[in-house]
């Protein structure tokens, strides 16, 4: 019963190149949430994500930034010309659901975004 | 104002002690609320959930909720310095119920 899996584990990217993280859900669930988190700071929400539609992305930064959950494979955060202050844990979390009965969310191990 | 707020901490507390953990949101619609443990380094951890007012328990935890006052607390009773760690408070917010976190509190157990 494999939980929410994120891969890479660590990246290191250079200035103006483009981070693509990724996150595979618990199976079965169906709705992905990612979150950044600076040192010694809380969990930023960025944006929610149902298959194949975007619910809330009011956390996302208007340039530069982009998810997205498509009917068959993992959801994907794209951040193109990365800059330093993009460096940062980057959390996927999933669950079945966002109303009535269950809707614990689930996280993965995170991705450690170092921008060089 | 924030959607979820917590006091940051430190909160010292010595072991075998209680430890409350308190939380406030701003969504008088939310109708989810969890408490998360993380530790450094490390990603959130789900240690319970609650939907009615109330208490409900869970071992050594307590999560107590009040939706008049919009308030979320989580008690830890006998106190482990393995429960030395940020605790972070999440709330299920606005029209498409995001799940949201507050800043969380550093909890040290001093044995």
């Amino acid at each position: 019963n494999a939980g929410v899996m994120q891969n890479p584990r660590h990246l290191v990217r250079r200035r103006g190149q483009e981070a693509r993280l990724r996150c595979s859900p618990v199976k079965g669930h169906s709705h992905v949430y990612w979150y950044r988190q600076l040192p010694e700071e809380g969990l930023k929400f960025m944006v929610y994500l149902q298959k194949e539609n975007i619910i809330d992305e009011s956390g996302m930064p208007k340039e530069r930034f982009s998810a997205e959950f498509p009917k068959e494979g993992p959801s994907i955060l794209r951040i193109q010309q990365v800059v330093r202050g993009d460096s940062a844990a980057y959390f996927c979390a999933s669950s079945p659901g966002s109303a009535g009965g269950n809707t614990e969310a689930f996280f993965g191990q995170g991705t450690r975004l170092t921008v060089v | 104002q924030k959607e979820v707020e917590q006091n940051s901490g430190p909160l010292s507390v010595p072991e075998g002690a209680i430890a409350s953990l308190n939380c406030t949101y701003s969504d008088r619609g939310s109708q989810s609320f969890f408490w998360y443990r993380q530790y450094s380094g490390k990603s959130p951890e789900l240690i319970m959930s609650i939907y009615s007012n109330g208490d409900k328990e869970d071992g050594r935890f307590t999560a107590q909720l009040n939706k008049a006052s919009q308030y979320v607390s989580l008690l830890i009773r006998d106190s482990q310095p393995s429960d030395s760690a940020t605790y972070l408070c999440a709330v299920r917010s606005g029209r498409a119920q995001k799940l949201v976190f507050g800043q969380g509190t550093r909890l040290t157990i001093n044995p």
